[in-house]
């Protein structure tokens, strides 16, 4: 199985300033064929459940706002939000979407300091 | 609307069984894969279960591997998870999630709410 790793684990940032977040995959997620990797974001807020930000590590999903950005490629990837807003407490998972099994990191939960 | 609403959770004793089912609605069901993701208290999320959308292939992660059945029914728009032999370790909330295609192992672009299951005498 894909293992993804999350880092750091969790992290306290100030309203406004910016948030990153890496996920390292013990495999290649670029997909020679389409030239793709195949990673996916989610942010999920306390109660509720995951919502899709990024898919091709860094295409975002309709609706996302612009603060967020995700990039990388093979075995390295970043989220970045670029200005923290209060709604964007929450925990972060990053998945491969690769192979079988589907695979998530441990999630990283950001909070406002 | 585009969801997805599960339902049949609850507290089930160690060695039970237990069937959840996710109604699907505002798209075409039988054209994507489905996927069961599970999330035990305060920890991450856990795929459990795919299915390809015409029910040919389905697959599980080894932890449910011969205890859990996952199944469709495309006339009723329906997602099913039948689980049985259930264990404290099975405690979670369950999540239905619709993949953007054909393929289950692809990434989720609409989760259902959840519903608990929770494993205990």
């Amino acid at each position: 199985d894909i293992v993804l790793t999350q880092s750091p684990d969790s992290l306290a940032v100030s309203l406004g300033e910016r948030a990153t977040i890496n996920c390292k995959s013990s495999h290649t997620l670029l997909y020679r064929s389409n030239n793709k990797n195949h990673l996916a974001w989610y942010r999920q807020k306390p109660g509720q459940p995951p919502e899709l930000l990024f898919y091709w590590a860094s295409t975002r999903e309709s609706g996302v706002p612009d603060r967020f950005t995700g990039s990388g490629s093979g075995t390295d990837f970043t989220l970045t939000i670029s200005s923290l807003q209060a709604e964007d407490a929450a925990v972060y998972y990053c998945q491969q979407h690769y192979g079988s099994p589907p695979t998530f990191g441990q999630g990283t939960k950001v909070e406002i300091k | 609307e585009v969801q997805l609403l599960e339902s049949g959770g609850g507290l089930v004793q160690p060695g039970g069984s237990l069937r959840l089912s996710c109604a699907a609605s505002g798209f075409t069901f039988s054209s994507y894969a489905m996927n069961w993701v599970r999330q035990a208290p305060g920890k991450g999320l856990e795929w459990v279960s795919g299915i390809s959308g015409r029910g040919g292939t389905t697959d599980y992660a080894d932890s449910v591997r011969g205890r859990f059945t996952i199944s469709r029914d495309n006339s009723k728009d329906t997602l099913y998870l039948e689980m049985n032999s259930l264990r404290a370790d099975d405690t979670a909330v369950y999540y239905c999630a619709k993949v953007n295609n054909g393929v289950y192992y692809s990434y989720v672009d609409l989760w259902g709410p959840g519903t608990l299951v929770t494993v205990s005498t």
